[in-house]
């Protein structure tokens, strides 16, 4: 089956504590990118990458990295999380690019940083 | 970058009304506008999108226009079901045509 899969889908974690969110698809996609959905602000761009080795910013970058080194995986790295980190996260990916293909979403990580 | 704003947050209709949902941008560059319907616990789902050198598209009960003058879009859900029961996004592609830009979010309740 075709599909985004995330873990982990839930998660709690004190301040300062490295995490990794990982995100890996079967479709092989060259566009990945991840969200924050926070109420009342809609889904927020944090990363993205056009293939493998590149990514860039998106509007809210700031307290994050990703990496690419293989097209299936995009995993998103809180080096040191903090309170203003807790949300739900969305893991997308696209064949070439959001212009010219369908996203498909993850189911979503939910995380909350004490 | 660009921004997108998305009327009204919340709407409720009995089954079989029509919904509207509206969303303005602000770089006149941008050209894909989808939208996304999210049911409870899953993530997003694209429904429909248009492009900017199209004035409206229609996929049975779903229909989306785009007004480049006035910088606006629009998606229309004609005789509602209860199933269309969801938090429908739109977005915006900015210019580079790599990064997205969504709206805040309906939350609409089709009334049985």
């Amino acid at each position: 089956e075709a599909q985004v899969t995330q873990n982990p889908r839930y998660l709690i974690t004190v301040t300062g504590k490295k995490l990794t969110v990982t995100c890996s698809q079967n479709m092989n996609h060259e566009y990945m990118s991840w969200y924050r959905q926070d109420p009342g602000l809609g889904l927020r761009q944090i990363y993205y990458s056009m293939n493998v080795e590149v990514t860039d910013k998106g509007d809210v970058p700031e307290g994050y990295k990703v990496s690419r080194k293989e097209k299936r995986n995009f995993p998103l790295i809180l080096e040191s999380p903090s309170p203003n980190q807790t949300s739900l996260y969305f893991c997308a990916s696209s064949l070439l690019g959001p212009s010219t293909d369908t996203q498909y979403f993850g189911p979503g990580t939910r995380l909350t940083v004490l | 970058g660009e921004n997108v704003e998305q009327h009204p947050s919340t709407l409720s209709v009995q089954e079989g009304d029509s919904a509207v949902i509206k969303c303005t941008y602000s770089d006149s560059a941008s050209n894909y506008f989808p939208w996304y319907k999210q049911e409870l616990g899953k993530g997003p789902q694209l429904i429909i999108d248009i492009r900017s050198n199209v004035g409206e598209k229609k996929d049975q009960r779903i229909a989306v226009t785009l007004n480049k003058t006035a910088k606006h879009f629009s998606l229309h859900i004609t005789e509602t079901q209860p199933e269309d029961s969801a938090v429908y996004f739109c977005a915006a592609l900015s210019n580079t045509g790599n990064q997205f830009y969504f709206g805040t979010g309906t939350s609409l309740t089709v009334i049985p």
